[in-house]
This record gives C-alpha cells, sequence and structure tokens, in this order.
C-alpha cells in the first residue's frame, strides 16, 4: 500500500530547465510534506517542508506547490544547475505521537551541463 | 557537530549470519528511525522509538529487531541474515516539536551473500 504516489521516476532537464516533480496522497490526516535530497553515496537530508494550511513555499530556488482539495503537492526547482542532479523524496507525515514519516519511491534527477 | 553516526558503513554478511548495525545521534533527539532504500522502492521504515526504552515495528519489520537502552543509540539486529535484506540502511532521529525535519545518518551498506 503506496500511501504517498511520486512521479517521474527519472528526469533529465538542461541547465536553467524547471524540473517538476509531483506527488499524492489518500491519508487526510497528514499534516507536514517534507522534500528530501539525496546524493550519491550519502544520507537525504531536508530540502523544503510545507504544512497543508499554505498553497506555496519558496527557499531559493526550490518551490513546493500545495493544492489540498486534489491531495497532490510538488517540487518545483528554478534555473536549475548539474549541481542539483540528485535523487528528490517527497513525504509525509501523519498527525500523532509517533511522527513518522511516509516516502514516496523517488525521483532521480539529472541537469546537463 | 556528528549529528547521526551510523556503523559500520559496509559490511557483507553470509546467509544465516548475524549482525547489528549501531545509529549514534548527539542531538538529544527524542524519535529514531531505521528506514531501508531499496532501488525503486524508496524508503521504507523498518521499526522506530519515540523515547528510551520504546521501540515499535515499521512497515517491513520482519526479519528485525531493535533495542533502545540509552537515548541516543538506536541497535538494528539481523538474527539471520537472507539476501532479501541486502540494502542499504539508514538511520534518523528528530526532536519534539512540530517544524524538525529527520537527521538522516549516511548509511550502511549491506550485501548478504
Amino acid at each position: 500500500q503506496q500511501q504517498v504516489k511520486q512521479s517521474p521516476q527519472s528526469l533529465i532537464v538542461q541547465k536553467g530547465g524547471i524540473p517538476i516533480i509531483n506527488c499524492a496522497y489518500e491519508n487526510t490526516a497528514f499534516d507536514y510534506f517534507p522534500w528530501y535530497q539525496q546524493f550519491p553515496g550519502k544520507g537525504p537530508a531536508l530540502l523544503i517542508a510545507i504544512r497543508p494550511d499554505v498553497s506555496e513555499k519558496k527557499e531559493g530556488r526550490f518551490t513546493i506547490s500545495f493544492n489540498k482539495s486534489a491531495k497532490q503537492f510538488s517540487l518545483h526547482i528554478m534555473d536549475s544547475q548539474p549541481g542539483d542532479s540528485a535523487t528528490y523524496f517527497c513525504a509525509a507525515r501523519s498527525q500523532g505521537g509517533s511522527e513518522k514519516l511516509v516516502f514516496g519511491k523517488g525521483t532521480k534527477l539529472t541537469v546537463n551541463p | 557537530n556528528a549529528g547521526v553516526t551510523q556503523t559500520p558503513k559496509f559490511r557483507v554478511l553470509k546467509t544465516g549470519q548475524s549482525m547489528t548495525l549501531l545509529c549514534a545521534q548527539d542531538m538529544n533527539h527524542e524519535y529514531m528511525y531505521w528506514y531501508r532504500q531499496d532501488p525503486g522502492m524508496g524508503l521504507r521504515l523498518i521499526h522506530y522509538s519515540v523515547g528510551e526504552g520504546t521501540t515499535a515495528k515499521g512497515e517491513v519489520p520482519d526479519g528485525y529487531n531493535v533495542s533502545r537502552l540509552k537515548k541516543q543509540n538506536f541497535l538494528l539486529g539481523l538474527e539471520s541474515a537472507a539476501p532479501s535484506q541486502t540494502s542499504v540502511y539508514f538511520c534518523a532521529s528528530r526532536g519534539q516539536g512540530t517544524n524538525y525535519g529527520y537527521t538522516f545518518g549516511s548509511g550502511t551498506r549491506l550485501t548478504v551473500v
């Protein structure tokens, strides 16, 4: 049972392009939606996060768009650079005491020079 | 500022052998988690802990045991390793509060032959 569906699996863009990664969820109890960035051989690192009462959040070149009614959220990377090449994971957290995160399957982004 | 440290970084086991993976955090975090990462599968939760002396099952707990005797350490054990447990294992921790992301370790690459 996949609680967070992420697409696409892989994405190739040219430098300066705007890759978009999409995630969808079903569980309305989710209350926190982070994105993680992972470079080869490293652990995932928190990139940006949003709560469902906000429709958009920007941090530098990274933007999350959130559509609560559609239960979808997406990551946009403005002016992408080769250094952004990494695997990106969306995630969602259930309300409650365990603070567990459920992750999407990941998107491997390649930004060509 | 070490954050989350995982040992060992690499290990090769024979089928049926046992081993323990160690996760240590120096941030006084309450919550700790063990995930496994497999190609195309994203991050799947094995076990987690909401505080010293507590553990709970995640999404894929079979074949693993955990212990949290000290707040800063979370151990993952494989009693009888199987080839299906070949994976990269990540430990993560987070503090209490509503806006903290997970801090991940750099992972343990385990191969069971």
